[in-house]
């Protein structure tokens, strides 16, 4: 069974830190990697996605991939109020591309 | 860009009716739509994929007479929850793939159903 796996928290950093969630997943053959945020009573935003091993950066956000250990990471950069959400890690495979979601970190910044 | 719309945004009904829920893809071709279930402080559990003119395929443990799900066009798909239960409310997801993009970001706003 395929499996995500994320601490679930709650992280709490302050304003202007870095907020660093980590991801684990079991299935090796998985393609495609993802970062949703989602606020309370909303669905699922697309933050990042990372397909290779190494860094993608987009703005504050960094998304980290490892395969050979089986670990996917966002880094968020000069954190803000307003990131204060749930974010889901998401993990693709198959041709259907599906995906399996972790039970998401909630993550509040403190101003 | 490309928007889902769901409908309706929220439901509340009476234990033993069904109810539908409509999602919409409103400037792409969907081939497969996915749907998806939240109960509160939980993720989301994947409850079935549809492929346009095709049988949705459930999951397990998901009752497939109970989720009736219609994928009749490139653009639509509803779930019916029928005989809806209090145990049946939740947060109901669809998202919609488009075969040319490879990032999976296309969820419908989703719909909150209560059942009484």
């Amino acid at each position: 069974q395929k499996e995500v796996e994320q601490n679930s928290g709650p992280l709490s950093v302050p304003e202007g830190a870095i907020a660093s969630l980590n991801c684990t997943y079991s299935d090796r053959g998985s393609q495609s990697f993802f970062w949703y945020r989602q606020y309370s009573g909303k669905s699922p935003e697309l933050i990042m996605f990372i397909y290779s091993n190494g860094d993608k950066e987009d703005g504050r956000f960094t998304a980290q991939l490892n395969k050979a250990s089986q670990y996917v990471s966002l880094l968020i950069r000069d954190s803000q109020p307003s990131d204060s959400a749930t974010y889901l890690c998401a993990v693709s495979s198959g041709s259907a591309r599906q995906l399996t979601f972790g039970s998401g970190t909630q993550l509040t910044v403190l101003p | 860009g490309a928007v889902v719309s769901q409908h309706p945004s929220w439901v509340i009904c009476k234990s033993g009716t069904s109810v539908k829920i409509e999602c919409r893809s409103l400037d792409f071709q969907a081939t497969t739509m996915f749907w998806y279930r939240q109960f509160p402080k939980q993720s989301l559990m994947l409850m079935a994929t549809s492929n346009e003119g095709s049988k949705a395929t459930y999951e397990q443990g998901v009752e497939k007479d109970k989720f009736l799900i219609n994928h009749a066009s490139l653009t639509l798909s509803t779930l019916t929850v029928t005989s809806a239960h209090p145990e049946d409310s939740s947060f109901y997801i669809c998202r919609a793939r488009e075969p040319t993009f490879n990032n999976e970001q296309f969820f419908g706003p989703g719909t909150r159903l209560t059942v009484l």
